[in-house]
């Protein structure tokens, strides 16, 4: 079944912590995507990547990093630099091209402990 | 930078009422799409709409982009509990293939 995978599910973050968010898509779509939603929000768009072995910023990136070493794969990391990561997280892909819908994954919801 | 606003924010129906969200633009779009997230979950997409003036049905829900390809309309008639979510449109970032700026989200509540 093809789809995109976010884990874990739910993450607890200490202060001072990195945490890493895992996102794996089995879609072969050249475009994926990390997005933070906040209560009652819309989509911000934090990191993107159309190719392999390379991305750019978006809106929020700040506190944030990621690595594309693979097709499938987009880990989110959330750094001690993000003072309010609290947020529900949000993967996508989609066929690098303007005109195709995004496929998101179930997403990944932060706290701070 | 390129801002799509929807409105009204949140609106509560009867089950049975009509429901209209409307999202704006402040760049011309080379098209639009929609989006749903229902309460708790991710979300899907619905439509994308390309040519000026263009009119999609899928059921209840009607779908409208507008002549100057800058505005565009959802429309549910007569509305059904499984409608509730939050209903997004999204546009293209001007100069980014894929790149899409999501509309800040038109929340629907129904009840019986």
């Amino acid at each position: 079944d093809g789809g995109i995978t976010q884990s874990p599910k739910y993450l607890f973050r200490k202060e001072g912590q990195n945490v890493t968010l895992s996102c794996e898509q089995n879609l072969n779509h050249d475009a994926m995507y990390w997005y933070r939603q906040d209560p009652g929000q819309g989509l911000r768009l934090i990191y993107y990547s159309q190719i392999v072995n390379d991305f750019q910023k978006g809106d929020i990136a700040e506190g944030y990093s990621v690595s594309r070493e693979k097709k499938e794969s987009f880990p989110l990391t959330v750094t001690s630099a993000q003072k309010n990561p609290t947020a529900f997280y949000l993967c996508a892909s989609s066929l690098r091209d303007t005109n195709q819908p995004q496929h998101f994954g179930d997403g990944t919801r932060l706290s701070i402990l | 930078g390129q801002q799509v606003m929807q409105i009204p924010q949140y609106q509560h129906v009867q089950e049975g009422e009509d429901f209209t969200t409307y999202c704006n633009s402040s760049t011309t779009l080379s098209n639009i799409q929609w989006y749903k997230q229902r309460p708790g979950g991710h979300p899907v997409f619905l439509i994308q709409l390309v040519k000026s003036g263009e009119v999609k049905k899928q059921k209840r829900l009607t779908f409208q982009f507008g002549e100057a390809k800058k505005n565009s309309s959802l429309h549910i008639t007569a509305t059904q509990t499984t409608d509730v979510g939050t209903y997004f449109c999204a546009g293209p970032n001007t100069g980014t293939a894929s790149k899409l700026t999501f509309g800040t989200g038109t929340r629907l509540q129904v009840t019986l």
